[in-house]
């Protein structure tokens, strides 16, 4: 079985200021780790992935997290945030092989201020 | 990008009776798709996995007598939740799967029971 750990529920921050989102997980078996964001009112979105290769994984609109197998996190960042990022980000994990289905963390609320 | 929907958006009920919950992939077919629960603050918990054709496969400790979920075609799931209780009152998410690991999500249905 996995879990996933989000220690901050809330994450006030102010614009253009850097962020980091911690995502702490625990797997018996190799995992892929996803991170979604969910804005108001709206379905969760996949912001980013990481799969295989490259332990650093960007999306499209500057965040990035870094895969951390000794440490077992996937912290999510960005180094200048807007108040369009304000949203509840999941970190999600499900094992490599087999079972598809994903095991969350409890959110994140990133508050973008002015 | 894969669209998935849900209907209704917002439902009430009263307690003791039955309310149907529509997942649908708008442009792309479905081989499996998820149902998840999501209560205030915490994390969206997996209720069952279903494959078009075949009986879902509920998690441990989701009564699958009283959430009945149908997967007739690739395009659609639904889930039924049968004599409802106040406890019942969640928000309740599915996602579709269409290759091995990417997941898509609706929109949500938030459910009450009076």
């Amino acid at each position: 079985a996995q879990s996933v750990t989000q220690l901050d529920s809330q994450v006030p921050v102010f614009e253009e200021a850097p962020v980091e989102l911690r995502c702490n997980y625990s797997s018996s078996v190799s995992v892929y780790l996803f991170w979604y964001v969910q804005y108001p009112n709206q379905g969760l979105q996949l912001l980013l992935k990481y799969l295989s290769g490259s332990t650093l994984v960007e999306s499209i609109n500057g965040f990035e997290a870094e895969f951390n197998k000794s440490q077992t996190s996937f912290h999510l960042r960005k180094p200048s945030v807007h108040i369009s990022d304000t949203a509840e980000y999941f970190c999600a994990v499900r094992p490599d092989t087999g079972r598809r289905a994903l095991t969350f963390g409890s959110g994140t609320r990133l508050q973008v201020q002015p | 990008g894969a669209v998935v929907s849900q209907h209704p958006s917002r439902v009430i009920c009263k307690s003791g009776t039955s309310v149907k919950i529509e997942c649908r992939s708008l442009d792309f077919q479905a081989t499996t798709m998820f149902w998840y629960r999501q209560f205030p603050k915490q994390s969206l918990m997996l209720m069952a996995t279903s494959n078009e054709g075949s009986k879902a496969t509920y998690e441990q400790g989701v009564e699958k007598d009283k959430f009945l979920i149908n997967h007739a075609s690739l395009t659609l799931s639904t889930l039924t939740v049968t004599s409802a209780h106040p406890e019942d009152s969640s928000f309740y998410i599915c996602s579709a799967g269409t290759g091995d690991y990417e997941q898509y999500f609706g929109p949500g249905t938030r459910l009450t029971v009076t």
